[in-house]
């Protein structure tokens, strides 16, 4: 597609529920970041795809956070037993390049999916 | 981690004023990106910007890697460019994720 397509983007979830996320990249890009932003806060990094590999899980708050790429396109975000603390948009970026030593590239973000948790 | 520092944190601007927004970071860096976030939520590309200087339209930008900071200029300012505006890096040769700064709120008046 065009840009970076997230669904859904708005989610209300009752304590407790499992939520699923969803990003679609722009096509062919190789890197993939999810982000959590709180209200007021600058996005906080959680989770870099390389692919279909996950790279870099360290930004996950806890084990009930989730995320894979399988086919290294679309790639979900998944939160189990939600709690309130979860509420936040969480956002997703794709890049053309890789990361590593000598390669960056430019951002291109979703517009986000904004959970809130009962 | 590298340290991102955003300044000032909140401005007011009646239309048609001009406004420098800073970017300070506490590493070398090999990438520096500056994004519009709208009131909607949606994170809109400015610049890609790891060095030197920049333009479009009323918007610039220049950034100085060597000491490790990078600013953004807003002439003419419309009600259309309230919202907040980001920062991100990324430093070479370590971690390689883009890590943001907090962000400068910009209100602008009509």
């Amino acid at each position: 597609g065009a840009g970076v397509s997230q669904s859904p983007r708005y989610k209300v979830a009752k304590r407790g529920q499992d939520v699923a996320l969803r990003c679609d990249p722009i096509s062919g890009h190789v890197s993939l970041f999810w982000y959590q932003q709180a209200l007021g806060q600058g996005p906080e990094f959680l989770t870099y795809f390389q692919n279909e590999a996950q790279l870099d899980k360290s930004g996950l708050p806890s084990d009930r956070f989730f995320a894979e790429r399988p086919e290294g396109s679309v790639s979900t975000l998944k939160i189990q037993r939600t709690q309130q603390e979860d509420s936040a948009v969480y956002l997703c970026a794709s890049s053309l390049t890789t990361r590593g030593r000598e390669y960056t590239g430019e951002l291109f973000f979703g517009e986000g999916s904004r959970l809130t948790v009962l | 981690g590298i340290q991102v520092e955003q300044s000032p944190p909140d401005l007011i601007l009646q239309e048609g004023a001009n406004s420098t927004l800073r970017c300070n970071f506490s590493d070398s860096v090999n990438n520096l990106q500056w994004f519009h976030q709208n009131p909607w939520g949606q994170l809109i590309n400015l610049f890609y910007i790891p060095s030197g200087t920049k333009q479009n339209g009323r918007l610039s930008a220049t950034t100085v890697a060597t000491e490790r900071y990078s600013l953004l200029y807003i002439s003419s300012s419309q009600t259309t460019d309230s919202g907040v505006y980001f920062c991100a890096v990324e430093k070479p040769g370590g971690s390689y994720i883009p890590t943001f700064g907090r962000g400068t709120s910009l209100i602008v008046h009509p």
